[in-house]
């Protein structure tokens, strides 16, 4: 039983901002979201996460609905590189846990 | 920044060999994880550790056991390969104040069994 839906796929330009949207409605009051990616033949690449609050890192900025039901990744200046299949998942933060991927959204940056 | 490394990025075995496939992470993480991709079946948890000599069976340990001697250090052996373990191997660390899913991941070994 899927517990986020993403888009299948996006597309977007290089030098433009990468929004990937990311459903979550039956999320609990202390599940957090995760936001991941993996390139072509790599490992997964852990980028960000949160409970309720927007949040900002290097690599990326995450928004959160005020309800918590849908958040948004968002790749500020997307390069070729960034061209990879994304995932949300969402989940407590205690202890260590199995990472399970849904389908992602791949995501290709066009030059 | 985390570093994890594995021993392989690309190995061929034959049926019924005996396989190490090895992962060391450098950030003192308590816990660390062996995981495989398969196209269509997504990311799947083999065995984890959360400690030295602690282990853990995940969804698919059939077929495979592993060690843990050092924190630093989580092997996965495949006791007779089979041509059904070739296969994207994955190992993840956390620990630390790292939370549960912030995982951190080698750059994987692709096993082809032949």
């Amino acid at each position: 039983d899927a517990k986020t839906t993403q888009p299948p796929s996006m597309d977007c330009a290089e030098g433009r901002a990468a929004n990937l949207p990311c459903n979550h409605s039956t999320i609990s009051g202390n599940e957090y979201v995760y936001w991941y990616r993996q390139i072509h033949s790599q490992g997964p690449q852990y980028i960000i996460h949160g409970l309720k609050n927007n949040e900002t890192n290097e690599m990326a900025s995450l928004i959160i609905t005020e309800d918590r039901k849908s958040s948004t990744l968002i790749l500020p200046h997307a390069t070729l590189r960034d061209t990879a299949v994304y995932y949300c998942i969402v989940g407590i933060i205690q202890g260590a846990q199995k990472l399970v991927f849904g389908q992602g959204t791949r995501l290709t940056i066009n030059p | 920044d985390v570093k994890v490394t594995q021993s392989s990025r690309y190995l061929v075995k034959r049926t019924g060999e005996k396989v190490f496939l090895e992962c060391v992470q450098d950030m003192d993480h308590e816990n660390m994880f062996w995981y495989r991709q398969d196209p269509g079946l997504g990311l799947r948890l083999i065995y984890f550790s959360y400690d030295v000599k602690m282990k853990e069976k995940g969804d698919i340990p059939e077929g495979y056991s592993v060690s843990r001697e050092k924190k630093e250090r989580f092997s996965l052996i495949l006791e007779s390969a089979s041509t059904n373990q070739t296969s994207m191997y994955l190992c993840a660390t956390t620990g630390g104040h790292k939370t549960a899913y912030e995982q951190y991941f080698g750059p994987g070994t692709r096993l082809t069994v032949t």
